[in-house]
């Protein structure tokens, strides 16, 4: 089974800190994303990467970056928290035959 | 830009009582719909992928079906563990390689 780790599941940070939110695969999938999702709003695209250092802006990037240092993590970092980037965060993989994504369990952030 | 709309955006059955949710949506070019089951607190379940209008796919309770605008999830004889948001996205056939995801449908089965 395809696995994908999120580091955290709760986080409680304050306004204007700088903030790393953590995925890892254990497969050697070159796609990966960062989405987050709010209520009525669905899934939304942040960034997404298709290989070790390349990175592409989603729909929402402002206020977000990511890192891709190594093929297995793909980082998130929300430069100076802001209370409007509450909510849950989503990392996937995609692969397999039907190119569909794998998710991990999410980060819900809390912004103070 | 990639749209994709469903509805009803809750849904609230008894045990046993069929229903459909739907998927409508807007691509360029479509090379893939997908469904996921998403419970709470945790990430998406891949379900189905759907390639071409026509398609069907099913899978215990749930059958999805395929048109050139929009999907149905069709829920037969529903159970209360079927209780769950359901997420439909698409992929475009060219570019960006990344889904584009509808809001959901939030399901409420009661035993």
């Amino acid at each position: 089974d395809v696995k994908v780790t999120q580091s955290s599941r709760y986080l409680v940070k304050r306004t204007g800190e700088k903030v790393f939110l953590e995925c890892v695969q254990d497969m050697d999938h070159e796609n990966m994303f960062w989405y987050r999702q709010d209520p009525g709003l669905g899934l939304r695209l942040i960034y997404f990467s298709y290989d070790v250092k390349m990175k592409e802006k989603g729909d929402i990037p402002e206020g977000y970056s990511v890192s891709r240092e190594k093929k297995e993590r793909f980082s998130l970092i929300l430069e100076s928290a802001s209370t409007n980037q509450t909510s849950m965060y989503l990392c996937a993989i995609q692969g397999g035959t039907n190119e569909k994504l794998f998710f991990g369990s999410g980060t819900q952030l809390s912004v103070l | 830009e990639d749209q994709v709309t469903q509805s009803p955006e809750a849904l609230r059955l008894q045990e046993g009582e069929s229903s459909s949710l739907n998927c409508s949506y807007t691509v360029s070019g479509l090379r893939g719909l997908f469904w996921y089951r998403q419970d709470p607190g945790k990430g998406p379940e891949f379900l189905f992928t759907l390639y071409s209008a026509g398609e069907e796919k099913e899978k215990e309770r749930l059958k999805a079906t395929l048109t050139k605008k929009e999907s149905f999830l069709h829920i037969t004889a529903p159970k209360p563990e079927d209780s769950a948001t359901y997420l439909c996205a698409v992929r475009r056939d060219t570019g960006r390689r990344a889904l584009t995801f509808g809001s959901g449908t939030r399901l409420q089965v009661q035993p």
